[in-house]
């Protein structure tokens, strides 16, 4: 059964950081495109980011603005998000998915407020 | 970047009704789609994908179809569980794009 165990989410004033992690089992991590994708509160599905299986090729929302980093650690089976600056409007759950999200995690709370 | 243009955005039907739920892209993306459903307070759910592929689970009530840029999700005869909200995904190429979501209310 595939598992994907998103952490690291919690309460964080604006211009502060974050580090999201995704331990997944189940699955030939190191074989999989993996993704991470948020919602915000009464609102719609935005993919986020998406790495390759080697960690070499990084994609990114448009909306970013170069303050989120995509990582993995195949090792580990284990991907990360790394958020800087971030605001209001970043307050979402954050989910992390492979592939073209036939799985997703539970997701992790991210609250941007002062 | 590719945009998914996802209609209705709302619709109310009755048990029983043949719903049908269309998105739209802006550039050609192959059979590069899927369909998810996801319930209040629930983990997005995968439907279809490959555009028309039934997601093993899920009920044949359920199909897709399209190529190209338009693509349709069908619910032939929609019951209670199925009131839900719906989205598309494009995976064609990056960045990926969601659809606006079409909620499914009960009429």
């Amino acid at each position: 059964e595939v598992q994907l165990l998103e952490s690291g989410g919690d309460l964080v004033q604006p211009g502060g950081s974050l580090r999201l992690s995704c331990a997944a089992s189940g699955i030939t991590f190191s074989s999989h495109v993996m993704n991470w994708v948020r919602q915000a509160p009464g609102k719609g599905l935005e993919w986020v980011s998406g790495i390759s299986t080697s960690g070499g090729t990084t994609y990114y929302a448009d909306s970013l603005k170069g303050r989120f980093t995509i990582s993995r650690d195949n090792s580990k089976d284990t991907l990360y998000l790394q958020m800087n600056s971030l605001r209001a409007e970043d307050t979402a759950l954050y989910y992390c998915t492979y592939g073209d999200s036939k799985a997703w995690g539970q997701g992790t709370l991210v609250t941007v407020s002062s | 970047d590719i945009q998914m243009t996802q209609s209705p955005s709302a619709m109310s039907a009755s048990v029983g009704d043949r719903v049908t739920i269309t998105c739209r892209a802006s550039q050609g993306i192959s059979n590069h789609l899927a369909w998810f459903q996801q319930k209040p307070g629930k983990v997005p759910k995968r439907l279809i994908y490959a555009a028309t592929d039934l997601q093993s689970g899920v009920p044949s009530r359920f199909s897709g179809s399209g190529s190209g840029t338009e693509f349709t999700l069908t619910i032939s005869s929609l019951q209670p569980e199925d009131f839900a909200t719906y989205y598309c995904l494009q995976h064609n190429s990056y960045p990926q794009t969601f659809g606006g979501g079409t909620k499914v209310e009960i009429k």
